[in-house]
């Protein structure tokens, strides 16, 4: 699977945008994008994924570019419980369900 | 109720002791996972199941063994506990709808364990 690059952690006020970015440099055409976030030890929450097309629902919304190095996930309107590790994710689809985690951004939000 | 549940939540053994971690869900999907995650790092797969015959090795499967006794249950053992398997264990499920695994994995809750 494609290795990730994210930045350890990132601030963001409450209610502003928060955007988490994601190199994936060495990703290949058929892995996909995931993006999932752990609270405090709970266990991860998949959040979005997505191939090359941006992708929005209702937690976030994935930009990924047009050549997929690279890809932004945007929180809109972040709020305290928005705080977590945000882990970037890029595994093929036939990879049944197994997924590599990196050591994600730690992204807090203030109030 | 949790969809996945794990139990115990939090234990503290001894070195050399054997230690098994439940994980049942509710959400009728056929494959299961434990992944294992340490301070400060990510989360490594330690086995994974796709139905009940089904049961493969992860990246980290040595000293640890698993038992899928139904769809719905997946337990991981610790034959011979030692320090560095003091970590916090995570049971994970996913569906693969239309025979498309869309790579979503439900997590319980996790269980912490502290080997002395």
């Amino acid at each position: 699977d494609a290795k990730t690059t994210q930045p350890p952690s990132m601030d963001c006020a409450e209610g502003r945008a928060a955007n988490l970015p994601c190199n994936h440099s060495t990703i290949s055409g058929n892995e996909y994008v995931y993006w999932y976030r752990q609270i405090h030890s709970q266990g991860p929450q998949y959040i979005i994924h997505g191939l090359k097309n941006n992708e929005t629902n209702e937690m976030a919304s994935l930009i990924i570019t047009e050549d997929r190095k690279s890809s932004t996930l945007i929180l809109p309107h972040a709020t305290l419980r928005d705080t977590a590790v945000y882990y970037c994710i890029v595994r093929p689809r036939t990879s049944y369900g197994k997924l590599t985690f990196g050591q994600g951004t730690i992204l807090t939000v203030h109030p | 109720d949790a969809d996945v549940t794990q139990t115990p939540r939090n234990r503290i053994t001894k070195t050399g002791k054997r230690i098994m971690l439940e994980c049942s869900q509710t959400k009728g999907h056929d494959r299961m996972y434990w992944y294992r995650q340490d301070p400060g790092l990510g989360l490594r797969l330690i086995y994974y199941s796709f139905d009940v015959k089904d049961i493969n090795k992860g990246e980290i499967s040595d000293g640890y063994s698993v038992s899928r006794q139904a769809q719905a249950k997946f337990s991981l053992s610790l034959e011979s506990a030692i320090p560095n398997q003091t970590a916090l264990y995570f049971c994970a499920t996913s569906d693969p709808a239309g025979r498309m695994d869309t790579g979503e994995l439900f997590f319980g809750e996790g269980s912490r364990l502290t080997v002395l």
